[in-house]
């Protein structure tokens, strides 16, 4: 069955630090990917999804950039972060047939202080 | 667009009290429906999902169904534990190509002894 490990598990960076988020995937070949920002108080939001190597689609404006080196790799980054990146940033693969759930990594914590 | 509404939290209960956590949604098309949990500090679970209409997933207790008419799909527990003590997020899949997930706001579920 299908892994994601995610990296690091918690993060506190300077506003204007850059921004590297590292997630893989085991267990299945060519998954959709897909980075998500869960705020303090707020629900879920897509930020990212992937089809595959090189292919980045941005679900809304932001501060952040994603990409996809490699198949089962999938990075989140920022060149300065602001205040608002702070939040539980959680990588996800699968879903790529219909009715096929997505599977979660234990997610970042990200703090900006 | 679609859209995922939950009632809000936190709901707190006692042991072994019947739980039910409200879910509507907005959406075109057919739709699949997710529970996810996450638990203190931990990325998402899948919990239970459903795919059409009529449908009831199950799983450690819970089940939901996908109500088609009343556009609902509401998590259901006869007894819960103190280990369910955890956030639940409603969501749904558009079912097309990309997968994408819209999540509700998370419930809090905060169960004592």
């Amino acid at each position: 069955s299908q892994t994601i490990h995610q990296w690091p598990a918690t993060l506190v960076q300077p506003v204007g630090s850059p921004l590297s988020l590292e997630c893989t995937v085991e267990g299945t070949s060519n998954p959709n990917l897909y980075w998500y920002r869960q705020a303090a108080g707020r629900g879920l939001q897509l930020l990212f999804y992937s089809v595959g190597i090189g292919q980045i689609s941005s679900e809304v404006p932001q501060n952040l950039s994603a990409s996809r080196p490699q198949d089962r790799q999938f990075i989140l980054s920022s060149k300065k972060l602001l205040l608002s990146d702070s939040g539980f940033y959680l990588c996800a693969g699968g879903g790529d047939v219909f009715s096929q759930p997505q599977h979660f990594g234990d997610g970042t914590r990200l703090s900006i202080l | 667009g679609n859209s995922v509404t939950q009632m809000e939290g936190p709901v707190t209960l006692s042991e072994e009290a019947f739980l039910t956590i409200n879910c509507t949604y907005t959406a075109t098309g057919y739709p699949s429906l997710f529970w996810y949990v996450q638990y203190p500090g931990e990325g998402l679970q899948l919990l239970l999902k459903a795919t059409k209409a009529d449908d009831k997933g199950s799983n450690k207790g819970f089940e939901a169904t996908y109500r088609k008419e009343t556009t609902s799909f509401h998590l259901e527990k006869g007894s819960v534990q103190v280990s369910d003590s955890a956030v639940y997020f409603c969501a749904l899949s558009d079912n097309t190509g990309f997968q994408k997930l819209v999540f509700g706001t998370g419930t809090r579920l905060l169960v004592s002894p």
